[in-house]
């Protein structure tokens, strides 16, 4: 079964300075990969997702994340954080095959200091 | 499209009452998800359906919980009877297509709710 790891519960940056969150898995093949925002109280949206092809892969809102097989990571990547950006993010993976389930990690809270 | 539509928001109910919460999903999506989030054990998949069929109940979790997708623009999830334990943010998500095609999941904005 495949499951995904969160190394790091909560993180601050201050506005401008650039971001990376770490998002490990497990899994024996190559998974769907994907990352969600959570801003408080509202549902999930998603940033960004790979299936397949290009390992860097663009999201909304100026988010990318890149596959790397060898480290079995999915770290999503900002160049400059905004205010905005401060919310809980979410990386979840999908097993190839019938099940359309997916599993997702504990979650970053990411803090942005003025 | 307005989204997918979850009411009520707040749930406030006493240990032993039945509790129902409701789902609209985006119109023509044919997956529709229902997810517990708790600080302890995080965001968990309950239950999902294809169709309007239940595909896979293996995260409900015991019997007091009990899901129904009448027609494709609605659905329920019951707790009867409720516990403490099961105070929670729900959440019901809905997809065009499945894992295997493009599969993003909508999220609603969830029931938060409280067993006292």
């Amino acid at each position: 079964a495949q499951s995904v790891t969160q190394p790091d519960i909560h993180i601050t940056v201050s506005e401008g300075a650039s971001l990376e969150l770490r998002c490990n898995y497990s899994y024996g093949a190559t998974p769907y990969l994907f990352w969600y925002v959570q801003s408080p109280g509202q549902g999930l949206q998603l940033l960004l997702k790979y299936f397949s092809g290009d390992t860097l892969v663009q999201g909304i809102k100026g988010f990318e994340a890149e596959f790397k097989r060898s480290q079995s990571s999915f770290n999503l990547r900002k160049p400059s954080v905004h205010w905005s950006d401060a919310a809980e993010y979410f990386c979840a993976v999908g097993a190839r095959g019938a099940t359309n389930k997916l599993i997702f990690g504990t979650g970053t809270l990411l803090a942005v200091q003025p | 499209d307005a989204g997918v539509i979850q009411s009520p928001r707040h749930e406030v109910t006493e240990m032993g009452q039945e509790v129902t919460l409701r789902c609209k999903p985006i119109s023509g999506h044919d997956y529709l998800f229902w997810y517990r989030q708790t600080m302890m054990r995080g965001l968990e998949l309950l239950i999902y359906f294809n169709n309007n069929v239940p595909i896979d109940d293996s995260g409900m979790p015991e019997d007091r919980f009990s899901a129904k997708m009448p027609n494709a623009s609605f659905s329920t999830l019951k707790i009867q009877p409720s516990e403490p334990r099961d105070s929670a943010v729900y959440f019901c998500a809905s997809s065009l297509e499945g894992l295997a095609v493009s599969y993003e999941q909508y999220f609603g904005p969830g029931t938060r709710l409280t067993v006292t």
